[in-house]
This record gives structure tokens, C-alpha cells and sequence, in this order.
């Protein structure tokens, strides 16, 4: 079958730095996404990596290996407003080329 | 800035009724799609399309149907809710090119209860 694996819970300080890990198994894969969501709200993108290495996007990278099938998301200068709850997705093969999506990283964050 | 919409977004209804749930959006995607999410779970997709006339299944099991006659509109219908129906429905759509399905873009969401 196909899943993602991520932390359930990650726990950090106001302006610390974060890293949140996904590992995927999929039948094909063709990019790692990342998503925002907040309590009662709608996903949001944040980032995309289709090939190894680090994409940066201001306070947030996100890191991808194919070889390992292993991600993360970098979140830098963590702000009370990024408390969310984060999910990585996989656009793998399968029957229907379609995003599978971890069960998401709650983050919160203490002053 | 994605201007994709959905009505109702709070819905509670009872055993059997018919309901469909409004999705559209103003950015032209060809594609577009349903989830279904529960309260701190992942999303699990339940219906998809690549354009007008064309809607594919997900690999979640759905007792709803979909329906694509304009670019714009994606509305998904169940025709006899049931409270395993109860959940948040989500709709997105995506660009044709370049990121394509890894990039999406959500509505603000169809919260359901069925009681």
C-alpha cells in the first residue's frame, strides 16, 4: 500500500527553529508537497520539491531525498501565528496519479 | 490570491435527505477536486476532474456523486446522507502545468452533520 509517516505532535519555543519529518512509501512518486492548515480552516501550500536538495521560501524550507524517500519542512523564527497543523503529501502513482496526504504534525508553539 | 468557494459551509440535516454541496472557482483550473477530512486526520480524496465531462473516483469509497458540466463549477451530491456522512468536505482545484496536482488550492470547507 501506500502511506506517509509523520509526527503526530511537535512541541516548540516562540523563535526557535523546527523541523518536521515525513517519510513516504508510494508505488512512483512525483514531488513531496507541504500544506498549512489552521484549527477550522482550509489547507494552504507551502512548498513543493519534485527533485533532491533544499527549496527555501523565507522562514520555511523544505528538504527532500528520493533516495532516502524522506522529507521535512524547516520552519525558522517560529511565530506564535504558525502554530497549525502541518501536513506533507505525496503525488505518487497508483491507480490515479493523486496527492496522498500524511495525517498531519500538530504544531504548537510556547512563548 | 485563489478564489475558490464553497456554500453551505455549516450544514446539519437528517437521516435520508438529499443534499449537494456547492464548489466553484474563478481561476480557470481544469482540475478539481473533493476530500473528505475528519477532525485532526488526513485528507482523504473522494472525487476528481480533469475538465468539463470528466469526473473520476477517488480512493475513498463515496457514497456521492460529482458532476463537471462548467470549467468553474464541481458540486458533489449525496443522495441520502447518513451520519457517516458527518465530516468536513473540501474542495481544490489545481493548474494544468508545472506544479499541477501538487499545488492545490482549498476552499474554506463544508462542515456536515448528519444526524
Amino acid at each position: 500500500g501506500q502511506s506517509l509517516e509523520q509526527p503526530s505532535e511537535v512541541t516548540a519555543v516562540e523563535g526557535a527553529i523546527v523541523q518536521i519529518n515525513c517519510t513516504y512509501q508510494t508505488s512512483g512518486f512525483y514531488g513531496l508537497s507541504w500544506y498549512q492548515q489552521h484549527d477550522g480552516g482550509a489547507p494552504t501550500f507551502l512548498s513543493y520539491n519534485a527533485l533532491d536538495g533544499l527549496e527555501e521560501t523565507g522562514r520555511f524550507s523544505s528538504f527532500l531525498s528520493r533516495s532516502d524517500s524522506y522529507g521535512y519542512l524547516l520552519l525558522q523564527e517560529l511565530q506564535m501565528k504558525d502554530s497549525a497543523s502541518y501536513f506533507c503529501a505525496v503525488r505518487g502513482g497508483g491507480s490515479n496519479y493523486q496527492l496522498i496526504w500524511g495525517a498531519g504534525t500538530k504544531l504548537i508553539i510556547k512563548p | 490570491e485563489a478564489d475558490i468557494y464553497q456554500t453551505p459551509r455549516y450544514l446539519v440535516i437528517g437521516t435520508g435527505k438529499k443534499i449537494t454541496l456547492e464548489c466553484s472557482q474563478t481561476m480557470g483550473h481544469d482540475k478539481m477536486y473533493w476530500y473528505q477530512q475528519d477532525p485532526g486526520m488526513e485528507l482523504h480524496l473522494i472525487h476528481y476532474s480533469y475538465g468539463v465531462n470528466s469526473t473520476e473516483k477517488g480512493d475513498l469509497s463515496s457514497e456521492s456523486t460529482v458532476s463537471r458540466i462548467r470549467t468553474e463549477h464541481f458540486p458533489l451530491t449525496l443522495e441520502s446522507a447518513r451520519p457517516s456522512h458527518t465530516s468536513q468536505y473540501l474542495c481544490a482545484s489545481s493548474v494544468p502545468s508545472g506544479r499541477g496536482e501538487n499545488e492545490q488550492f482549498f476552499g474554506p470547507g463544508t462542515r456536515l452533520t448528519v444526524l
